[in-house]
């Protein structure tokens, strides 16, 4: 059972503008999340984190939210950039350096 | 820098081979897990190493065992490999405790014929 949902397989977005991906998660023991971003035929890289005790934080142009009554949690990037194409995965953990769950992925195409 | 390095970037093997993947880091990091992706799943844990000689099993272990005699590395064996286990594995090591974040290696894309 997927504990961690992106229902939104792809999105495109024009260069420029914000690019909003969304994660949704089942487990209300879930108090750390990430954001990944995997190019092809590449690993994934640790994009940004946000901890249960905090609801937004902010590197640069990615913004995470977090709504833990709506267990939802939401990828801001402003403004997107052709380089930010790629698949975007969300994943949480019960606590830090535990199993991680994570999604299925969104793939993100910003158009020049 | 964490590197996290896999043996191989891409291997085709046949049905029934024993295979093996190998994962080294170089950050003296406690756990070390196995994934695998497939289009439209995402990534799902196979099996994870919270220290030397330890092992817990992920969602999906079935068909795969591991070992992690030393710290640094991390090997995933598929007994008899089968065409269902093509597919991209991929290897992350994260430190515990800490910021949580795991470090992933390039992936090793296997092709069972």
């Amino acid at each position: 059972d997927q504990q961690v949902k992106q229902n939104s397989p792809s999105l495109s977005v024009q260069e420029g503008r914000i690019s909003i991906l969304n994660c949704d998660y089942t487990n209300s023991m879930f108090d750390y999340f990430l954001w990944y971003k995997k190019y092809p035929a590449e690993g994934p890289t640790f994009l940004i984190s946000i901890s249960s005790i905090k609801d937004k934080n902010e590197d640069g142009r990615f913004t995470v939210f977090l709504n833990k009554s709506a267990k939802h949690l939401s990828l801001h990037i402003v403004p997107s950039q052709p380089g930010d194409s790629a698949v975007y995965f969300c994943a949480a953990s019960v606590g830090t350096g535990n199993q991680f769950y994570f999604g299925t992925g969104t793939s993100l195409t910003v158009i020049p | 820098d964490v590197k996290v390095t896999q043996s191989s970037r891409y291997l085709v093997k046949r049905t029934g081979e024993k295979v093996f993947l190998e994962c080294v880091q170089d950050m003296d990091h406690e756990n070390m897990f196995w994934y695998r992706q497939d289009p439209g799943l995402g990534l799902r844990l196979i099996y994870f190493s919270y220290d030397v000689k330890m092992k817990e099993k992920g969602d999906i272990p079935e068909g795969y065992s591991v070992s992690r005699e030393k710290k640094e590395r991390f090997s995933l064996i598929l007994e008899s490999a089968s065409t269902n286990q093509t597919s991209m594995y991929l290897c992350a090591s994260s430190i515990l405790p800490g910021t949580g974040e795991a470090f992933f290696g390039q992936g090793t894309r296997l092709t069972v014929v």
